[in-house]
């Protein structure tokens, strides 16, 4: 079974230019997840989507940032503008359901300058 | 809103010896608890999952125990080993929230 795919899998950019992660859960999850992990700390969920449904997006920043999941598969998750805070690395989990066990991908390192 | 507490000391033991690694928690009572494994570079990775009715979970070498009154999970490695360091993160239920972490290192 493929695990969670993310890309890019590093990103730099400056300060407010616009960015954007793909991810590819694993076949069959209802349910994906994107997280931000700074550099010493655990990951902070941004947005859960159940298919193609969002349950909790409660601490995204919806000023600057964006996801969607078209068709309840593929999700994409955008920064525009960025600021140098958001330097973290972007997580993109998944499960069958949402009370499972989640399944993480690699990650998105982003660097804003 | 509720709080996850892990130790901020990174914790070093030796090859053979038993590591315990601790998550405390507030304003919550969680249905279960995970705990996960990350690597450096790498996505976490889950490891064990604790319910509230549960005061044990055993997984090989790994242990996990949950006491509700105390508001406390503990996780130990027996017998660690070098390929055991990592960083370590506890999460609370469906709430998503994630601990920290504590970072393990095992010398041979």
């Amino acid at each position: 079974e493929a695990g969670v795919a993310q890309s890019p899998r590093y990103k730099i950019i400056e300060k407010r230019q616009s960015v954007a992660f793909w991810c590819n859960p694993i076949s069959g999850h209802a349910t994906l997840y994107w997280y931000q992990q700074i550099l010493g700390q655990g990951p902070k969920l941004l947005i859960q989507f159940q298919n193609n449904g969002v349950v909790d997006d409660s601490q995204l920043p919806k000023d600057r940032f964006s996801a969607e999941r078209l068709k309840g598969v593929d999700s994409t998750l955008k920064i525009q503008p960025a600021k140098l805070e958001d330097s973290a690395v972007y997580l993109c989990a998944s499960s069958r359901d949402r009370v499972e066990t989640q399944y993480f991908g690699p990650g998105t390192r982003l660097l804003v300058l | 809103s509720q709080k996850i507490e892990q130790n901020s000391e990174a914790l070093n033991i030796q090859e053979g010896k038993t590591a315990t690694l601790t998550c405390n928690y507030t304003n919550y009572s969680p249905a279960y608890l995970q705990w996960y494994r990350q690597d450096p570079g790498r996505g976490p990775v889950f490891l064990l999952l604790i319910r509230e009715n549960e005061k044990e979970k055993r997984k090989e070498r790994l242990k996990v125990t949950f006491d509700t009154t105390l508001k406390q999970s503990l996780f130990h490695i027996t017998a660690s080993q070098p390929a055991d360091s990592a960083t370590y993160l506890c999460a609370l239920d469906s709430t998503l929230t994630f601990g920290k972490g504590t970072m393990l290192l095992v010398s041979p």
